[in-house]
């Protein structure tokens, strides 16, 4: 069965460091999504791609969040400086499309990111 | 503002019993809404559903009921079994909106022998 996979799986960093996260959609998926979860909450949207193109990443914080799909497959989030609140699990996840309600997301295992 | 509300963060059943998990929601525009279950560790994995030209979709053990004038849907597991103790996320997407899910805050679901 396809996956989306996701590394780190785990990922342990002091504030004021960078760190990046990688994802590899599942093949012929030309949206991606970086979603953010804190522990006791649900996920938040950070940023969507479609191909290689930011569709939406009006919830990323810009200041300190980057991420790019260079060649509209596989892609990278990077937090620098991390923070103690970036504490959080990041899932990454793919779709076949954006027409709304016909695709299924399909999430990684996610990268659980520890800031000390 | 939260759109998508689970109000119960926990549930606990017996096995064999039903189990129902509700989340409300908002936002008249969403036109999709889908359940998720997670284990520890894991991400979230699709479960079931429904559109909102549909008052019920069924598949298996699971079955979701949407009721769009109340604004609120409701997760059935009949009946249940200790593997289903997981996290269950309830999401909801709108026209427009890219496929972009918007998901409620989770209710754990215990399975009890």
């Amino acid at each position: 069965e396809a996956e989306v996979a996701q590394s780190p799986r785990y990922k342990i960093t002091e504030k004021s460091q960078a760190v990046a996260f990688w994802c590899d959609p599942i093949s012929g998926h030309a949206t991606l999504y970086w979603y953010r979860q804190i522990l006791g909450q649900g996920p938040e949207l950070l940023v969507q791609f479609q191909d290689e193109s930011v569709v939406d990443d009006s919830q990323l914080p810009k200041d300190r969040f980057s991420a790019e799909r260079l060649k509209g497959v596989d892609s990278t989030l990077k937090i620098q400086p991390a923070e103690l609140g970036d504490s959080a699990m990041y899932l990454c996840a793919s779709s076949l499309g954006l027409a709304s309600g016909a695709n299924v997301l399909t999430f990684g295992a996610g990268s659980r990111l520890t800031v000390l | 503002d939260q759109q998508v509300k689970q109000n119960s963060p926990s549930l606990s059943v017996q096995e064999g019993r039903i189990s129902i998990l509700n989340c409300d929601y908002t936002n008249s525009m969403f036109d999709y809404f889908l359940w998720y279950k997670k284990y520890p560790a894991e991400g979230p994995t699709f479960l079931i559903s429904i559109s909102s030209i549909k008052d019920k979709n069924e598949d298996g053990r699971f079955t979701v009921f949407l009721n769009k004038s109340a604004k609120h849907l409701s997760l059935h597991i009949v009946p249940s079994q200790p593997g289903d103790s997981a996290v269950y996320f309830c999401a909801a997407s709108a026209p427009g909106g890219g496929n972009k899910l918007t998901f409620g805050t989770g209710t754990q679901l215990k399975v009890e022998l």
